[in-house]
Parts: C-alpha cells; structure tokens; sequence
C-alpha cells in the first residue's frame, strides 16, 4: 500500500486554468505538506497542516488554495495558472512531534504551457 | 529564517569510493537533521537523521556526522555502488516543524 499518494502524476495545462492536486496519506500521521521543487531540484515549503488546521503559510501566491477535508488528505487548488508555476509539487506527511521525517508522495509535475 | 548550503551539487565518484555530502546551517536552534534520497521520478526518501545531542549515526554504508559548534553536518556514504546514484538533499528543522532542505548534490557513481 502506497503510504503518501498524489493524483495525478502529470499535469499539463494551459495558462489560466484552475486545476487541483490531490494527496491522500494512510500512515496515520497528524501533519501534511505541500512543497515546490523548482526546475533546479530545490525543495521549499508551502503549506503544512496539522489535524487540518493550518500552520504554515509561506510567501505563496493566493492563487494557491490548499485544503484539508481531514486529517488523511491535503489538496491543493490553483487558480489562474502561470508559466512560473510549472514545477513538480511534493505532498507530505509526518507524525509532527513524535520525532521523524517526512514521508513524501511521488509528485506531481505540473507543465503550464 | 534558517538557511542551509549543501555542496557539492555535482560528485561523481569510482564503484567502491567513498561519497562525502556537506552541509551548514545557521539557526543555533536547529535540532534535527535528516538527509534524503530522491531517485529520478520519485519523491525524496528519508535515508538517515540525526539529532542535535548525537555528534555521528551509521547504519551500514551510510553514515552521518554533525559538528553543532560549527553548524555543519555531513553524509558519508562508502563503498559506492551504482545503485546509490541519485540526488540527495540534507535539510534542518527546530522541532520536527517546518524542514529547509538544501539545494540537492547530484551523485553519480561510475561502474
């Protein structure tokens, strides 16, 4: 069973559009991330949610809506896409206090055309 | 905020060479530092941490050391096999919150 899970896997799209990202985590975890890895592989935080509410909020445009139904999923919306935000996005889980790392998703790479 | 330098960004080494990954960071309260493992396609997968009261951790090929008077920790990895080849990226968090990884170092190991 897939521990951290993201649908889709590849996204293209056109300028403009709205379009989500769906993560889904079985392992129980309190904590779930949103990052961004650029075309250049660096990896930076967007969002982190903990038993859905929300705890970090980086410098992201409002275009990008992230939402927690519950404790086990972490979508992200984004709205009106642009060139620059084609990237691969990572979703993430981790049990927040209880002393370990992150288990990322596969990712979803994002192509805006 | 915390800022975390990782170099090489490129290392290529012989099958059965040792592999050394350097990182600094420059928050004092930083406590916890995990490195990962991202092979093409996939996400990162975590390889190996440690905590701020440990100075080194191994666990077989791979070992961690982490100097805290000089913020900086290192990912060494021997006996190379080509199987190891991969981006791998150190990050540093305070409390198991929000992690900065570094910018990644690209190993390639050559059979």
């Amino acid at each position: 069973d897939t521990a951290v899970s993201q649908t889709p896997k590849y996204l293209v799209t056109q300028m403009g559009n709205d379009k989500s990202i769906k993560c889904e985590q079985n392992l129980g975890h309190d904590t779930m991330y949103w990052y961004k890895q650029d075309s250049k592989k660096f990896l930076k935080i967007m969002f982190s949610y903990n038993n859905k509410e929300l705890i970090i909020n980086e410098t992201v445009p409002n275009r990008f809506s992230p939402k927690s139904p519950d404790k086990a999923h972490l979508n992200l919306h984004i709205n009106s896409l642009e060139l620059g935000d084609s990237a691969v996005y990572f979703c993430a889980s981790s049990s927040g206090t209880a002393n370990y790392g992150y288990t990322f998703g596969s990712g979803t790479r994002l192509t805006v055309v | 905020g915390e800022n975390v330098e990782q170099h090489p960004s490129t290392l290529s080494v012989q099958e059965g060479d040792s592999a050394v990954i350097k990182c600094t960071y420059s928050d004092s309260a930083s406590n916890y530092f995990p490195w990962y493992k991202q092979e093409l396609g996939k996400g990162p997968q975590l390889i190996i941490d440690i905590r701020s009261n440990v100075g080194e951790k191994k666990d077989q090929r791979i070992a961690v050391t982490l100097n805290k008077t000089a913020k900086h920790f290192s990912l060494h990895i021997t006996e190379t096999q080509p199987e190891d080849s991969a981006v791998y990226f150190c990050a540093a968090s305070i409390n198991f919150n929000k992690f900065y990884f570094g910018s990644g170092t690209k190993l390639n190991v050559k059979p």
